[in-house]
């Protein structure tokens, strides 16, 4: 079974500039997730989909991050205008439905420099 | 911000069982215990989770006491590939999980 896809695995942008990063889930996981994980911090959520629709996004920053999940499959996670403080890991994870969403697979995440 | 306390580093010998430990001093009786690790420039993977007892899968096992306010997850034979990050979270099913900074495991040869 295939796991979860991402892309680009590495960003390096100045600030003001806008990213967009790729996530493709494992086949079948109706429920996507976005996370930022800055250095020597655990994941934090960002954004929530179940199919196509946002379930949670109370802590995504509104004013500079977007995401979509058009579809229902795939999703893109997008940053403009970037600033320092986004620098970090950008994980997309994904469950498969029946386990209550505790059990999420993780892709190998985008590591994004703001310079 | 995660509810649970570990302790943030932990060191093992090679082939001898780790056991991290995990304080759940806020968790209440909807909460299931989920353990995560993190091996390095890796996304988190599930290991295991649990609700009052103890569970074993083919990755670890998971002791949870009798009050629910610890827990330990144990690796029978750690190998060098076990080290990595490892986070215990207090998940209530349809909720985000919360991860904490985790205890750094080094499994050393």
């Amino acid at each position: 079974e295939a796991g979860v896809a991402q892309s680009p695995r590495y960003k390096i942008i100045e600030k003001r500039q806008s990213v967009a990063f790729w996530c493709n889930p494992i086949s079948g996981h109706a429920t996507l997730y976005w996370y930022q994980q800055i250095l020597g911090q655990g994941p934090k959520l960002l954004i929530q989909f179940q199919n196509n629709g946002v379930v949670d996004d109370s802590q995504l920053p509104k004013d500079r991050f977007s995401a979509e999940r058009l579809k229902g499959v795939d999703s893109t996670l997008k940053i403009q205008p970037a600033k320092l403080e986004d620098s970090a890991v950008y994980l997309c994870a994904s469950s498969p439905p029946g386990q209550g969403l505790g059990e999420q697979y993780f892709g190998p995440g985008t590591r994004l420099t703001v310079t | 911000d995660a509810k649970t306390t570990q302790p943030t580093s932990m060191d093992c010998a090679e082939g001898r069982a780790a056991n991290l430990p995990c304080n759940h001093s806020t968790i209440s009786g909807n909460e299931y215990v989920y353990w995560y690790r993190q091996i390095h420039s890796q996304g988190p993977q599930y290991i295991i989770h649990g609700l009052k007892n103890n569970e074993t899968n083919e990755m670890a096992s998971l002791i949870i006491t009798e009050d629910r306010k610890s827990s330990t997850l144990i690796l029978p034979h750690a190998t060098l590939r076990d080290t990595a990050v490892y986070y215990c979270i207090d998940y209530r099913y349809g909720n985000k999980l919360v991860f904490g900074a985790g205890t750094i495991l080094r499994v050393k040869s």
